[in-house]
């Protein structure tokens, strides 16, 4: 089993639409979440970051963590064309001055909306 | 713009050949890591430099080296080139911190032939 899980999609929506990206996870150790949004030849961005479980909210973006079940989700409200991109869950255990950078990234998904 | 910058953009190359990839960190930030970022692996980890020395290894090859200078640029070093290292490499930096917020560079493609 992959230590983090994400359907590679493609995922259509039209404009407007509620998106739901979702991650699997297997490391318990796991407590910092992440979402990092790739533009086609552009390098990953920070979208979204959280800290073990709970939602956190930026705009039309949303991020779920629930650790209990090991499962992660990004929901994009009123999407637009200009969320379409590859979507990459991340995650680390997290260790003040040890590996804290690796972070474990989803495959990704590519994400298209459609006007 | 995230502040890191990574040269060449895009490399053709031969199978056996040597390459180097270089990457400006964005200013302030101590730690660089490499990624490599192909179609059927997603991103993987290689490699990460805080101020000069190495504190972190991932699935990097025997093939592959890096090293950060004084100056806190990073270089990596891809010899013995197959087709399968073909792939997108990616250069983050940070400040070294508990987040894991990572900054990442354009990327340079290289193509092996």
């Amino acid at each position: 089993q992959k230590e983090v899980e994400q359907d590679p999609g493609p995922l259509s929506v039209p404009e407007g639409a509620i998106v739901s990206l979702n991650c699997t996870y297997s490391n318990s150790a796991f407590q910092y979440f992440m979402w990092y949004r790739q533009y086609s030849r552009k390098g990953p961005e920070l979208l979204m970051y959280t800290y073990s479980s709970g939602n956190k909210e930026d705009g039309r973006f949303t991020a779920q963590v629930d650790k209990s079940s090991k499962y992660i989700s990004l929901f994009i409200r009123d999407s637009q064309p200009s969320d379409s991109a590859t979507y990459l869950c991340a995650m680390s255990a997290g260790n003040y001055g040890g590996s804290q950078g690796n972070l474990i990234f989803g495959k990704g998904t590519k994400l298209s909306v459609k006007p | 713009d995230s502040g890191v910058t990574q040269t060449p953009k895009h490399l053709i190359t031969a199978t056996g050949q040597r390459v180097t990839l270089r990457c400006s960190p964005r200013s302030g930030d101590l730690s660089v890591y490499w990624y490599q970022q192909s179609l059927d692996q997603g991103l993987q980890f290689l490699i990460q430099y805080y101020n000069g020395e190495e504190r972190a290894k991932g699935n990097i090859l025997e093939r592959f080296s890096a090293q950060q200078f004084p100056d806190l640029h990073s270089e990596l070093n891809l010899s013995s080139l197959e087709l399968g290292d073909s792939a997108l490499y990616f250069c983050a930096s940070s400040v070294l911190g508990e987040t894991g917020e990572l900054f990442f560079g354009e990327g340079s493609r290289l193509t092996v032939l």
